[in-house]
């Protein structure tokens, strides 16, 4: 049974462009989270997909952009990257009903902005 | 931004001791689950206790929840060197939306 995963790894960008970061749920898992981490912090929610659709937003830009599709994997697209973006960006998943509230997160994707 | 603070933000101990981190909020919650976390990889979800709960446990883990302090504490008994890692704690305000914050943290090395 495959758990959360990511991809890319690891990824390096220049101010100004954009990126995508994918995630593909845990097995029988519908709903999505991201999350930012920056260094020495612990994870700020940006934002959570469920049915396709952005259910609930965290206190981030419109920059900040996301998709999911009807296989529950998601996307996050961040454009007009600045410095302060470079972070571990988790993608957690976990089932909207069923009453377990504990997330599944991937390895994340370490992203540098130079 | 986050929830609330944890305490202390290090701790390093020997094998065998145990270890105490604490963790504050802010808001009123119906849940608080702790978390562990590698090496700035991925989390591992720990333990969850429910707001109408005062105390859990799991295996060496034990996790007391005080909310009139709004203030939470995960014990860890007997560590072991494999237990260095970095502890959070994270909220759920409204069940039915799975939305994390998180605190601060705690980085806990356990020597051998």
């Amino acid at each position: 049974d495959a758990g959360v995963t990511q991809s890319p790894t690891h990824l390096i960008k220049t101010r100004g462009q954009q990126v995508t970061l994918r995630c593909s749920p845990k097995s029988g898992h519908d709903t999505v989270s991201w999350y930012q981490q920056a260094l020495g912090q612990g994870p700020q929610f940006i934002f959570q997909y469920y049915e396709e659709e952005e259910r609930q937003r965290g206190n981030f830009p419109d920059r900040f952009s996301g998709h999911q599709f009807p296989n529950y994997s998601s996307e996050l697209n961040v454009n007009a990257l600045l410095l302060g973006d470079s972070a571990l960006y988790l993608c957690a998943s976990s089932l909207a009903t069923g009453g377990s509230e504990k997330l599944f997160f991937g390895s994340g994707t370490q992203l540098s902005v130079l | 931004s986050q929830q609330g603070e944890e305490d202390p933000q290090a701790l390093s101990i020997q094998e065998g001791e145990n270890a105490t981190m604490n963790c504050s909020y802010k808001t009123s919650i119906n849940n608080l689950q702790w978390y562990r976390q590698n090496s700035g990889r991925g989390l591992v979800h720990l333990i969850l206790i429910r707001s109408n709960e005062r105390e859990k446990h799991s295996g060496r883990l034990r996790v007391t929840l005080d909310t009139s302090k709004k203030s939470s504490s995960l014990l860890i008994t007997a560590s072991r060197a494999a237990d260095t890692a970095s502890y959070f704690c994270a909220t759920v305000m409204n069940t039915g939306f799975q939305k994390l914050v998180f605190g601060t943290g705690t980085r806990l090395l356990v020597s051998p």
